[in-house]
């Protein structure tokens, strides 16, 4: 079966431009999250959704990053007048559920983000 | 607020030495640890999961230890292999959301 994708691989945009990112969990995993990462620096946890419930954001940077879910399976990560500082890798994961129930997580490739 | 600590940031070792990664977290309320896996240019490969309950796993060549009241794991490699290199993340589950923190991993080099 299919893992969990990721598009755009790589995406370069200007400053000041939006950009979305998108995520496709494995089927049937009801928990997702996107962390950042970026160069030299460990993972930073952005948005998590865990079925119907109200997703935790507490972890997205600014009023400029934004995040649904639809249907319960495909999530969109909006940034919104891209900024330098975020150039990093987004990468998304899921879970069949809430991972303190001891299942493994299961990451996307990431998406590349360059801002010029 | 959770913090997870991986010292050295790098290792570089010679081939068929047996090895350990160090990993620490402050607050010892988990659910649970994993090991993660992160090749350049890729995303994680989850390696072991142990849960809070557990003081260890094993997979192979890896074995993973847990001392949950010291707030402390190792990820032993035996015999390392050039394939061994990449970078080893640790995270942990806690909090009310369950959410899952990150150190910043160990690049590992095994040279051959």
């Amino acid at each position: 079966g299919a893992g969990v994708s990721q598009s755009p691989s790589n995406k370069v945009t200007e400053k000041g431009k939006d950009v979305e990112l998108r995520c496709d969990p494995i089927s049937g995993h009801t928990a997702l999250y996107w962390y950042r990462q970026s160069l030299g620096q460990g993972l930073e946890f952005l948005i998590y959704f865990q079925g119907n419930s109200a997703p935790d954001k507490s972890g997205l940077p600014s009023d400029r990053f934004s995040a649904e879910r639809t249907g319960g399976s495909v999530s969109t990560l909006t940034i919104q007048r891209t900024q330098q500082e975020d150039s990093a890798v987004y990468l998304c994961a899921s879970s069949p559920r809430q991972s303190f129930s001891g299942n493994t997580i299961y990451f996307g490739e990431g998406s590349w983000l360059t801002v010029v | 607020k959770q913090e997870v600590t991986q010292i050295p940031a790098a290792l570089s070792v010679p081939e068929g030495e047996n090895l350990v990664l160090n990993c620490s977290f402050t607050d010892s309320a988990i659910y649970n640890l994993q090991w993660f896996r992160q090749d350049p240019g890729k995303g994680l490969t989850s390696l072991l999961l142990i849960q809070s309950s557990q003081r260890e796993q094993t997979s192979g060549r890896l074995n993973a230890s847990l001392d949950k009241s010291s707030g402390r794991s190792t990820l032993y490699i035996a015999a390392s292999q050039p394939g061994d290199s990449a970078t080893y993340l640790c995270a942990v589950t806690s909090g009310a959301n369950s959410k899952l923190t990150f150190g910043k991993g160990i690049t590992l080099s095994v040279r051959p």
